[in-house]
């Protein structure tokens, strides 16, 4: 099966950068998305990687390092909606099931 | 914008009842999920639909569940007999390929049972 751990809560403040960190333990692993998901709503893509290295996109980037299980999500600039769960979720092989973690309820405060 | 549809909202039903849950997939998608999320808790895994069946299921998708895509633009979900530990979030969700694909998902149904 897989294993996927992130840290439940996290407190960042308006305009700082935040990481959130993932480590996973899983056979086969394929690819790793980020999601973001608001309180009472849908998940909402954010990233994948599937090889290692930092991906960029806007404000937030995503980082992979395969050998050592290990993705981080990077925000800066954090503003007031950025508070939401982050979700990690892997692959695995050819498969298309998408296994989420518990993910990360960031808060960003004034 | 294109995205995925997901009626009703909220649905409430008595333990042992039928329900059925509605999605519409975004067109030109080729891939269809089922995820659920019980309050608090995980997104998980339900089943993986292409070319009109099944391509994974988890092990909560037993007997209680089905898929059907009955027309080219439905995709449905129905739990057979409701527990009440079924009461969740239920999120369909949409692809244009398999795997590494990003998934896009509806807003959800609440179900709740009673």
């Amino acid at each position: 099966g897989q294993n996927i751990d992130q840290p439940t809560e996290m407190t960042a403040t308006e305009g700082a950068i935040v990481q959130i960190n993932c480590t996973y333990q899983t056979s086969g692993f394929n690819g790793l998305f980020w999601y973001q998901q608001h309180a009472g709503e849908a998940p909402t893509f954010l990233s994948y990687n599937v090889l290692d290295g930092l991906e960029e996109k806007g404000r937030f980037s995503s980082f992979l390092s395969r050998s050592k299980g290990y993705s981080y999500l990077l925000l800066k600039e954090l503003q007031m909606k950025d508070s939401a769960s982050y979700l990690c979720a892997v692959t695995v092989g050819g498969y298309q099931k998408v296994t989420f973690g518990i993910g990360t309820k960031l808060q960003v405060i004034p | 914008e294109p995205e995925v549809t997901q009626t009703p909202s909220h649905q409430v039903t008595q333990m042992g009842q039928e329900v059925i849950l509605r999605c519409v997939p975004i067109s030109n998608h080729l891939y269809f999920y089922w995820y659920r999320q019980i309050l608090g808790q995980k997104v998980e895994f339900l089943v993986s639909f292409y070319n009109n069946e099944i391509s994974e299921k988890s092990e909560i998708f037993d007997d209680q569940f089905s898929v059907e895509r009955p027309d080219g633009s439905n995709f449905t979900l129905k739990i057979r007999s409701t527990k009440l530990e079924d009461s969740a979030m239920y999120f369909c969700a949409s692809s244009v390929g398999h795997a590494n694909y990003e998934q896009y998902f509806g807003p959800g149904t609440r179900l709740t049972v009673t």
